[in-house]
This record gives C-alpha cells, structure tokens and sequence, in this order.
C-alpha cells in the first residue's frame, strides 16, 4: 500500500518568514495530494490540494509543488503569521479511493 | 460550501454503555463517509470507509462488530462505539465525500470521547 512521511515533525519560525513541510509517497498510482491544517481539538481543514498533473499549484501565500518523478511534494507558506500556528498534515491518494495521511508537521510561528 | 458537522463534539460515558456519534454533510450529498480515529499528537487512522446503502469496508485490525457504522442516507451517517472501554477513549472525525468533490474529502470538527 502507499506509505506516506512527512518532515518536519516540528517547525518553528519567527513571523514573517517562511515555512515549508516536505512529504514523499510510494505509490505511484497516486494521483491527488491535499493539504490539511489542524487546530487544536477540531478537524482537519483543506488548504490546498494538487493533481498529479499539475507541478506547482498557489493561493495567496500558499503554494505546493508536486515532483512525480521523485515522489515527493511540499507545502510552501510565505510571509508566516502567528494564525498559521498548527498542526499541517499531507495526504497522498487516488480518485474515488482513501487517503493516507503522512505524520504531521507542528507548526508554530513566533510573534 | 462543503461543510460537514459532528455530533456530540464531546460525549464522557461509563465503560460498557454505547455511544453513538453522527456525522452529517450540511450542503451537499456524500456519497462516501470516512472514519477516523485521533490520538493525542498523532496523525489520523482510518477505521472504515462507508457508502451511502452500502456496508462499510474496515480497515484491519478494526473491529467491525465494536465500532458500528450506519450510511442510510446521502447527508449522515453514524458510529456507534460499542460496550465501550476505557481504551476507546479518543478523538474521532468523519469525512465526507460527495458527487462534486470526486477527490477531496471534508472533515468534520471530531468529536472526543472519554471512557470512564
């Protein structure tokens, strides 16, 4: 089955700067990637998501890029902001199928 | 859009009662229901997926017969946590999944159960 990892588990950065969270699958037939950011004691939220299609993908300060050769694709938060403090997991997938989520990356962004 | 609600968000039972928890999708149709379970600073791990009038695929290593799962319509479906103990004490979410969003799955706020 697919196995998803996630690096950092923990990012701290001073506001302002920026963030990125690096996730590798090994699946191949995987072919949706979303990004989802966790509050404390809420459900998950999608952020943004990219097709394997698609290479880079942006949304006002968030962006993902997608390396299908190397299998591995990254969430990029530019000008961080002390709200952007949480937990971000990335999933890998295919259509009409389950999600496999990676381990989650602690993002704390100090003031 | 997409919204999809939880409830109770937080339910304290005594070990071998049951409880049950809905998972609903407020604007629109879900064909497909996830569920989750969450322990503290761990990722998510999918217990069932479930299809509106269908029975629910588990996951291995779950237990179909404790943790029982309902889709009888397109908007809820329900968990019920059988005979309950203190080690099913958890967090659990639900996603949904719909007609229009073929690939995205919507979650839900969880819902925290405390076993006693």
């Amino acid at each position: 089955g697919e196995n998803v990892e996630q690096h950092p588990s923990t990012l701290s950065v001073q506001e302002g700067d920026s963030a990125v969270i690096k996730c590798t699958y090994s699946d191949s037939a995987s072919n949706y990637f979303p990004w989802y950011k966790q509050e404390l004691g809420k459900g998950p939220q999608l952020i943004i998501d990219i097709r394997s299609n698609v290479g880079e993908k942006k949304d006002q300060r968030i962006a993902v890029t997608l390396n299908k050769t190397a299998k591995h694709f990254s969430l990029h938060i530019t000008e961080t902001q002390p709200e952007d403090s949480a937990v971000y997991f990335c999933a890998a997938g295919t259509v009409f199928n389950k999600f496999y989520f990676g381990s989650g990356t602690k993002l704390n962004v100090k003031p | 859009g997409a919204v999809v609600s939880q409830h109770p968000s937080r339910v304290i039972c005594k070990s071998g009662t049951s409880v049950k928890i809905e998972c609903r999708s407020l604007d629109f149709q879900a064909t497909t229901m996830f569920w989750y379970r969450q322990f503290p600073k761990k990722s998510l791990m999918l217990m069932a997926t479930s299809n509106e009038g269908s029975k629910a695929t588990y996951e291995q290593g779950v237990e179909k017969d404790k943790f029982l799962i309902n889709h009888a319509s397109l908007t809820l479906s329900t968990l019920t946590v059988t005979s309950a103990h203190p080690e099913d004490s958890s967090f659990y979410i639900c996603s949904a999944r719909g007609t229009g969003y073929q690939e995205t799955q919507y979650f839900g706020p969880g819902t925290r159960l405390l076993v006693l």
